[in-house]
């Protein structure tokens, strides 16, 4: 499969505990975008990285969200102390550099659901 | 101010209508545009993509009017595979999507 993979597909989680996803982009992709969804509601940037550096943080990602790319291949994102308004999608989508035009590509996304 | 606004929805309407949907985005300095296309509890995927001259994709036809800072989408001859959530994107340095407009495409 050369899609964008996601891991996992969805977990479930008691508030307070940490989670963490994973997302493995398109090889040749050296941009890597991090979303959240909600219902109704159209994806949201969090952060992107182009290889390993991170080079944008929305607002959105509050001190209890991180995200790595450590050798600019596969991701992380991290969510500690989780609270029952960080419930939606997670989505992580990849690109190249110069396929502006030409959009990204997403992954299936992890649902999470804090209870 | 949202960075894109797109048409509330929901649009029900016929096999074989013809639908438009509107979207409008804040930042002139928005490089790039494009259609997403949601199913339900799935992933967006890329429709296609908008330029300053217009561009048609068989029954679908996107617009862009970058004095009204404004996208249109228009979809012909409407079929029952068409019923999805239509996201409009602009890219400035990522991409930033609407609420998305539902659209059910009835028999």
């Amino acid at each position: 499969d050369t899609g964008v993979s996601q891991d996992p597909r969805h977990k479930i989680t008691k508030r307070g505990q940490n989670v963490t996803f994973r997302c493995d982009p398109i090889s040749e992709h050296n941009r890597l975008y991090w979303y959240r969804q909600t219902l109704g509601q159209g994806p949201e940037f969090l952060t992107y990285f182009q290889n390993e550096a991170q080079l944008e943080k929305s607002r959105l990602l509050s001190d209890r969200f991180s995200a790595e790319r450590p050798k600019g291949s596969f991701s992380t994102l991290e969510i500690q102390r989780t609270e029952q308004g960080d419930s939606a999608m997670y989505l992580c989508a990849s690109s190249l550099p110069g396929e502006r035009s030409n959009g990204y590509t997403f992954g299936s996304g992890t649902r999470l659901t804090v209870v | 101010r949202k960075e894109v606004e797109q048409d509330p929805g929901p649009f029900n309407v016929p096999e074989g209508a013809t639908v438009a949907f509107n979207c409008t985005y804040s930042n002139s300095a928005s490089q790039s545009f494009f259609w997403y296309r949601q199913d339900c509890r799935k992933e967006p995927k890329l429709l296609m993509s908008v330029y300053s001259s217009g561009n048609e994709d068989g029954r679908f036809t996107a617009q862009l009017n970058r004095a009204s800072q404004y996208i249109s989408l228009l979809i012909r001859d409407s079929k029952l595979s068409d019923s999805a959530t239509y996201l409009c994107v602009v890219n400035m340095m990522d991409m930033r999507f609407g609420a998305g407009t539902r659209l059910t495409v009835k028999p």
